[in-house]
C-alpha cells in the first residue's frame, strides 16, 4: 500500500524568506500523481501544486515550486518570499494514475510566518 | 461555477444520535470522495463513490457509517448512533474522472456531546 510520511510537524520561517517542506512517499508504481494542498485557518483544502511521476520537470506555480526525485521518492515543497497568508498546514498527497483511486495523504506540516 | 458545497458546517449531536452529512459536488463531477480529518491529523480516506455506486469503502467502519450517492440530490455520509471518537472534520471531495485532483468542500465539523 502506498504511503505519504511528512517528518516536520511544524515549521518556522520569515516573511520574505524561503522555506522547504518536505515530503517521502512510498510506492510500487511507476505512474502516478504528486500533490501539495494548503489547509488554512479556515478549513478548506486548496489545492497548491501537481506533479504528474512522468514528467521530469519540476512544478512551478508563482512562488511554490517543487523538487521531484522520482527514485528517491522525495517530494519537497519550496515556498519564496514566504507571505503571512502563507501561514497554513501543508499536506503532500499522492494518487495513483489509476483515477478510480483515492487519494492518500501525509500527516501535514503546520507553517508559521514570522513578521 | 460554485465549489465543492457541505453541510451543515457545523453539526453538534447527542451520543446515541444520527448525523447526516450533505456534500454537493461541483457541477460535472460524478466522483465523490469523504475523508474524516482529526485533530492535528492528515485526512483519512473513507469512501469513493460515483453516481448511484460504491466505488472504494475500504476506509470507512463497518458498522454505525453509510455512504451514499444517488441519481438526483447530494451525497450523504450517515454515522448511526454516534459516539464521543466520532467528533472530526469531514471532508467531502469532488472530481469530474479526467483530472487527477480532486477539490474540496470546507468540511463539516461534527462534534459528539
Amino acid at each position: 500500500a502506498q504511503t505519504v510520511t511528512q517528518s516536520q510537524p511544524e515549521m518556522s520561517v520569515q516573511e520574505a524568506e524561503t522555506v522547504t517542506l518536505s515530503c517521502t512517499y512510498d510506492t510500487s508504481e511507476s505512474d502516478y500523481y504528486l500533490f501539495w494542498y494548503k489547509q488554512p485557518p479556515s478549513r478548506q483544502m486548496i489545492l497548491v501544486i501537481r506533479q504528474e511521476a512522468y514528467k521530469q520537470q519540476n512544478a512551478t506555480e508563482n512562488r511554490f515550486s517543487v523538487n521531484f526525485q522520482k527514485a528517491a521518492k522525495s517530494f519537497s515543497l519550496k515556498i519564496s518570499d514566504s507571505q503571512l497568508g502563507d501561514a497554513a498546514m501543508y499536506f503532500c498527497a499522492y494518487r495513483s494514475w489509476n483515477r478510480d483511486d483515492k487519494i492518500i495523504f501525509g500527516k501535514g506540516t503546520r507553517l508559521h510566518i514570522l513578521p | 461555477n460554485a465549489g465543492v458545497m457541505q453541510n451543515p458546517r457545523h453539526l453538534v449531536r447527542r451520543r446515541g444520535q444520527e448525523a447526516r452529512l450533505r456534500c454537493s459536488p461541483m457541477k460535472g463531477h460524478s466522483h465523490v470522495y469523504w475523508y474524516r480529518q482529526l485533530p492535528e491529523e492528515g485526512l483519512k480516506f473513507m469512501v469513493y463513490l460515483q453516481k448511484e455506486n460504491i466505488i472504494d469503502e475500504s476506509g470507512m467502519p463497518k458498522e454505525r457509517f453509510s455512504a451514499e450517492f444517488p441519481k438526483e440530490g447530494p451525497s450523504i455520509l450517515r454515522i448511526q448512533q454516534v459516539v464521543r471518537g466520532d467528533s472530526a472534520a469531514y471532508f467531502c471531495a469532488s472530481s469530474p474522472g479526467q483530472v487527477a485532483e480532486a477539490f474540496f468542500g470546507q468540511g463539516t465539523r461534527l462534534t459528539v456531546v
